[in-house]
């Protein structure tokens, strides 16, 4: 069972423009991490955001977390056409064991 | 520093056989994951291993299977293929860290077909 939910599906953006994708979870967690998936390939890892942290930085990357909506946003700033990937939130709820469950992801289209 | 590895990365199969993937993690990392990607749903976890112990698995059914070695590769294997196990299959490896961050390096996958 998915535990991340992303929104929107799929995202369509002029290069230059910014691209927010949001991510909703389900049960506590110790920290989310965004990852990024180029067509049909592997999933690299974007940026790691702690539970008790609400906003970091990277780059052109903001990731922001709400643990009491339980939710959480990607922003990338100043688009361009190499970003077209999929992006995937992902749940980290280590404590013992780890398993780290994805989201379904938002699909992004950064039109040059 | 070399990256997680898996073999084969495609591979065409029929239905009623059975298959066995392979990954190498990152070295030092004792932690291998292995998830299922097919199109609309996402990545579907299927197990982790941790010093050739699996800690933990997802909601598949028996058919699915893997193992550990004691140099941290890993295997899965799946076997009486059904039309349905057609996907990427992606291996992870992590090192935990200090803070118990868990920060997955994923292969290239093994795209599996079944006919």
């Amino acid at each position: 069972s998915q535990q991340g939910e992303e929104d929107p599906q799929a995202l369509s953006i002029q290069e230059g423009e910014n691209a927010t994708m949001n991510c909703s979870y389900k049960t506590s967690i110790n920290n989310l991490q965004w990852y990024r998936q180029n067509s049909g390939r592997g999933l690299v890892h974007l940026i790691l955001i702690r539970s008790n942290e609400r906003e970091k930085h990277s780059g052109r990357l903001r990731v922001t977390l709400d643990t009491s909506k339980k939710s959480s946003s990607l922003l990338i700033t100043a688009s361009r056409a190499a970003d077209t990937a999929s992006y995937f939130c992902a749940t980290d709820h280590s404590g013992g064991y780890q398993k780290v469950t994805f989201g379904i992801g938002t699909k992004l289209q950064v039109i040059p | 520093k070399a990256g997680v590895t898996q073999t084969p990365r495609y591979l065409i199969k029929t239905r009623g056989q059975q298959v066995t993937l392979s990954c190498s993690p990152i070295s030092g990392h004792r932690s291998v994951s292995w998830y299922q990607q097919t199109p609309g749903q996402g990545l579907q976890f299927l197990f982790e291993y941790f010093s050739e112990t699996q800690r933990n698995k997802g909601n598949f059914p028996g058919r699915f299977s893997g193992r550990q070695f004691s140099n941290s590769r890993s295997e899965m294997n799946v076997s009486t293929l059904e039309l349905g196990d057609s996907a990427l299959y992606l291996c992870a490896s992590s090192l935990l860290s200090a803070s118990g961050a868990n920060v997955l390096t994923f292969g290239a996958g093994s795209r599996l077909t079944v006919l």
